[in-house]
């Protein structure tokens, strides 16, 4: 079964505060994402990435950067959070691009 | 874009009846399409994945049949059960290559009632 560690998983924050989420996969695959659930939006992808390095946009990325330090490691940055950034954050991993995701347990953020 | 239509927000079922629900896609290129089951306080996780040679995915009594006609990808169970509740999600990708994602639907809340 496919490892991905989130972290941490419960977080609160201010508006305006700074945040990241961290997210460390152990099963060598290439691909990497941060999702954001919300109730009646479903996931919605804010960012990805093919390898350590690379990111990509994905469908919500304002007001979130994210980098690939390495292979194992992708973290998702709030610079300035907002309460409309309030939400469960999903950290998955795939192999190639498009194929099966492996989800972490997820984080949820709170931003008061 | 490519996108994932689900048509049913809440579904509320009988232990025994069947279940369909509903998923319709629009994308450019070939694609493979996905379900994902999420249990309370879980992750998603994989459930069906479609093949590219028309055959029909099956697990844990749910199936799902690719229809390109009619850009399709429902999914069925012939019994429910209670272990059922859970929120499911159709999924879509591109026929693979660098930068290809999976794009989700909005997801559909089964529950399961004795």
């Amino acid at each position: 079964e496919a490892a991905v560690t989130q972290s941490p998983r419960n977080k609160v924050t201010v508006t305006g505060g700074n945040v990241t989420l961290s997210c460390r996969q152990t099963n060598s695959h290439n691909y990497m994402y941060w999702y954001r659930q919300d109730t009646g939006h479903g996931l919605r992808l804010i960012h990805y990435s093919y390898g350590a390095g690379n990111l990509q946009i994905g469908d919500v990325p304002d007001g979130y950067k994210a980098t690939r330090t390495t292979q194992e490691d992708f973290f998702l940055l709030l610079e300035l959070a907002s309460p409309s950034q309030t939400s469960l954050y999903f950290c998955a991993s795939s192999d190639r691009g498009g194929d099966t995701l492996y989800f972490g347990a997820g984080t949820r953020l709170s931003v008061l | 874009g490519d996108s994932v239509t689900q048509t049913e927000g809440l579904v509320t079922l009988t232990e025994g009846l069947p279940v369909m629900l509903n998923c319709t896609y629009q994308s450019t290129y070939s694609p493979f399409l996905f379900w994902y089951v999420q249990h309370l306080n879980e992750a998603p996780k994989l459930l069906l994945k479609s093949f590219t040679d028309n055959k029909r995915p099956e697990h844990q009594g749910f199936h799902a049949t690719l229809h390109k006609s009619s850009s399709s990808f429902h999914l069925q169970k012939s019994s429910a059960q209670l272990s059922d509740s859970a929120l499911y999600y159709c999924a879509l990708s591109e026929d693979g290559g660098t930068g290809s994602k999976l794009s989700f639907g909005k997801g559909a809340k089964l529950t399961v009632s004795p």
